[in-house]
């Protein structure tokens, strides 16, 4: 049974830094791209990057270039994303999700809530 | 930017027929792929490649596309339907490709 477990909810202040991780099991980690995807409370899904764990080549959607970094462990099949600096609009739910080939997600993480608050 | 365009809502009786759209220029050219998300989950998918519906997703699920729109049809709504649901595809104007979602749509059973 192919599983995202995705690490839990985080309460943080402006200003510090966060890592987030999300492990894959049931199925070969390293051949499948795993990508992030942002949801504010109350609002849409959107994707924020991409990571192949064959060679770590991640992909970041332009609204975050910069902002965050997705990185991957293979000896622990886990992918993981982080912030150096949070902000109070960071705040939202987080979700891993396995990318097909033909370019959809058929796998999804619970999802983690970050809570950025001064 | 492309942009994928869905109606904020739609609602529907339980037995109707619920169809909701997802509009985008690219979509001639690139496969439109659908989620359902409950109050509290994660996201689900009911629909990939345009019209193929994943093992487990019920039948009366389907979809379809036409030029620059596609349609999920769920056929004989039920209760449990009830959610919000996401049209995605890919763009592929940039250097590297991009994953957008289109806004949602809340599906209410009446």
């Amino acid at each position: 049974e192919v599983l995202l477990v995705q690490s839990g909810a985080e309460v943080k202040k402006p200003g510090e830094s966060l890592k987030i991780s999300c492990q894959g099991s049931g199925y070969t980690f390293t051949n499948y791209w795993i990508a992030w995807v942002r949801q504010v409370p109350g609002k849409g899904l959107e994707w924020m990057g991409i990571i192949y764990p064959g060679d770590s080549d991640a992909r970041y959607s332009p609204s975050v270039q910069g902002q965050v970094t997705i990185s991957v462990d293979k000896s622990t099949s886990t992918a993981s994303l982080q912030w150096s600096s949070l902000k109070a609009s960071d705040t939202a739910i987080y979700y891993c999700a396995r990318r097909i080939a033909d370019g959809f997600f058929d796998y999804w993480g619970q999802g983690a809530l970050v809570t950025v608050s001064s | 930017s492309y942009e994928l365009t869905q109606p904020p809502s739609v609602s529907v009786s339980p037995g109707q027929t619920a169809r909701i759209t997802c509009a985008g220029d690219a979509l001639p050219k690139q496969y439109v792929h659908w989620y359902q998300q409950k109050p509290g989950q994660a996201p689900v998918l009911v629909i990939y490649k345009d019209r193929e519906r994943p093992s487990g997703i019920p039948e009366r699920f389907s979809g379809s596309s036409a030029r620059t729109t596609a349609t999920l049809t769920i056929s004989g709504v039920q209760a449990e339907d009830e959610a919000d649901y996401y049209c995605q595809s890919v763009d592929t104007s940039g250097t590297y490709l991009n994953w957008i979602f289109g806004g949602g749509t809340k599906l209410t059973v009446l």
